[in-house]
């Protein structure tokens, strides 16, 4: 069954910081994707990305994938308060039933 | 541009009453789907249609029914509502399976049970 795990669920962290989210899926996957929702609204792509090593980037957030480890990671470089959302990592697979499952999210709240 | 629109934005239901959540796209994606979104669950999927004509089970497929009307419209029905049915409904369509499938959602119905 195909599983996804984020860590963390909760992230506080101060303008000017690093930090990375984990995006862990448990069978093999076809593409995986990050998405952003803020608060009552609805949920937007950021990357998706397709093959072992990819690396994609835009402004402060930089997304991989290593399809060996099963793991994507979100980095977060030098956070400014408008990054503060909910952050979603979702894969997708045509193996056997077709699936597409999302993580549980990580809520990211940047402090000023 | 309005992409995917979805009806109603809130409704508030008592147990055993039904309702149909309607979704439409106007982007001619093939496949569309169904989630809802609990706190701390982030999105279950409840049902998809690949392409116009077939549909298939999510992860959380009872208590709902699902009509791929035309390739445009996608709707989920509610025969008989459970205060367990309270949620935020997404809509959500892509391309299809064939290509990145990024999913593009419509602005949520935020149902209440009672």
């Amino acid at each position: 069954e195909l599983k996804v795990e984020q860590n963390p669920l909760f992230l506080s962290m101060q303008e000017g910081k690093n930090y990375t989210i984990y995006c862990n899926y448990s069978t093999t996957s076809d593409r995986l994707y990050w998405y952003r929702q803020d608060p009552g609204k609805s949920l937007e792509s950021l990357f998706v990305l397709l093959s072992n090593g990819a690396v994609k980037q835009e402004g402060r957030l930089m997304a991989s994938l290593d399809t060996k480890a099963r793991l994507s990671t979100l980095h977060i470089t030098a956070a400014v308060h408008d990054l503060s959302a909910t952050y979603f990592c979702a894969v997708d697979s045509t193996s056997g039933t077709y699936k597409y499952i999302f993580g549980t999210g990580t809520r990211l709240k940047v402090l000023a | 541009n309005a992409g995917v629109t979805q009806t109603p934005k809130f409704q508030v239901l008592k147990t055993g009453q039904s309702m149909t959540l309607q979704c439409a796209q106007d982007m001619n994606h093939n496949s569309m789907y169904w989630y809802r979104q609990d706190p701390g669950m982030g999105l279950r999927l409840i049902y998809y249609s690949a392409s116009e004509g077939t549909t298939d089970k999510g992860e959380v497929p009872n208590g709902y029914n699902v009509s791929r009307l035309n390739k445009r419209e996608f709707s989920l029905r509610l025969e008989s509502a459970a205060p367990s049915q309270t949620s935020v409904y997404f809509c959500a369509s892509s391309r299809g399976l064939a290509d990145k499938n990024i999913q593009y959602f419509g602005a949520g119905t935020r149902l209440s049970v009672l």
